[in-house]
């Protein structure tokens, strides 16, 4: 089983739609969790850190469920910007190791 | 931008050579991990350095391998290439506080082609 799965999509939303990515990981005793943003062939960009019970930074809100093992994003009112590769991140020991899903891909169209 | 910068950026190699990829970390950043990105993939761990010793390590070979420089920069070491080694090469530098916990910010990545 992988450390983290993610539904590859693609997510296809039109401007101004509600959208919202799974994922789910193994190690129920993990630590910390991330979401990354990735442009075609770029780096991934930190999106939003997950250290407890979620977060929210303007229209991206991170949940995290720990008795179901997933965090979701939710996106609101998606802009054409927002079209990328959302990749969930999982520190199973908040040190060394961080374990990357595959990333769902989400394009918002006009 | 991150302040993590990778070279070269893009790179052709031939099966069986070496390779040396160059990372050098953001200000105050004293550790550096190395990832490998297949196309259409996530990134995979390959291994960290914290004060220039090995801090971890993913499941690639031992012709992976690598170095930290005293300034925080870092080397990834590549020998014996081989085709399914074409990959972009992440590094993402981070700093680790007495709370343990920290993010990692990536640098534009080398893409690696072996023909």
């Amino acid at each position: 089983r992988k450390e983290v799965e993610q539904d590859p999509g693609p997510f296809n939303v039109p401007e101004g739609a509600t959208v919202a990515f799974n994922c789910t990981y193994s190690n129920s005793a993990s630590q910390s969790f991330f979401w990354y943003r990735q442009d075609c062939r770029k780096e991934p960009k930190l999106l939003m850190s997950v250290y407890s019970s979620g977060n929210e930074d303007g229209r991206f809100t991170a949940q995290l469920n720990r008795a179901s093992q997933y965090i979701s994003l939710l996106i609101r009112d998606s802009k054409l910007s927002d079209s990328a590769t959302y990749l969930c991140v999982v520190n199973p020991n908040n040190f060394n190791k961080f374990y990357f899903g595959s990333g769902t891909k989400l394009n918002v169209k006009p | 931008e991150t302040g993590v910068t990778q070279s070269p950026t893009h790179l052709i190699k031939t099966r069986g050579q070496q390779v040396t990829l160059r990372c050098s970390s953001q200000s105050g950043h004293n550790t550096v991990s190395w990832y490998q990105q297949a196309l259409g993939q996530g990134p995979q761990f390959i291994f960290q350095y914290y004060r220039e010793e090995e801090n971890g390590r993913g499941n690639f070979p031992p012709r992976f391998s690598g170095l930290q420089f005293p300034n925080y920069s870092s080397e990834l070491n590549v020998n014996a290439l081989e085709l399914d080694d074409s990959a972009l090469y992440l590094c993402a530098s981070s700093y680790q506080s007495q709370a343990g916990t920290y993010e990692q910010y990536f640098g534009p990545g080398t893409r690696l082609t072996v023909t």
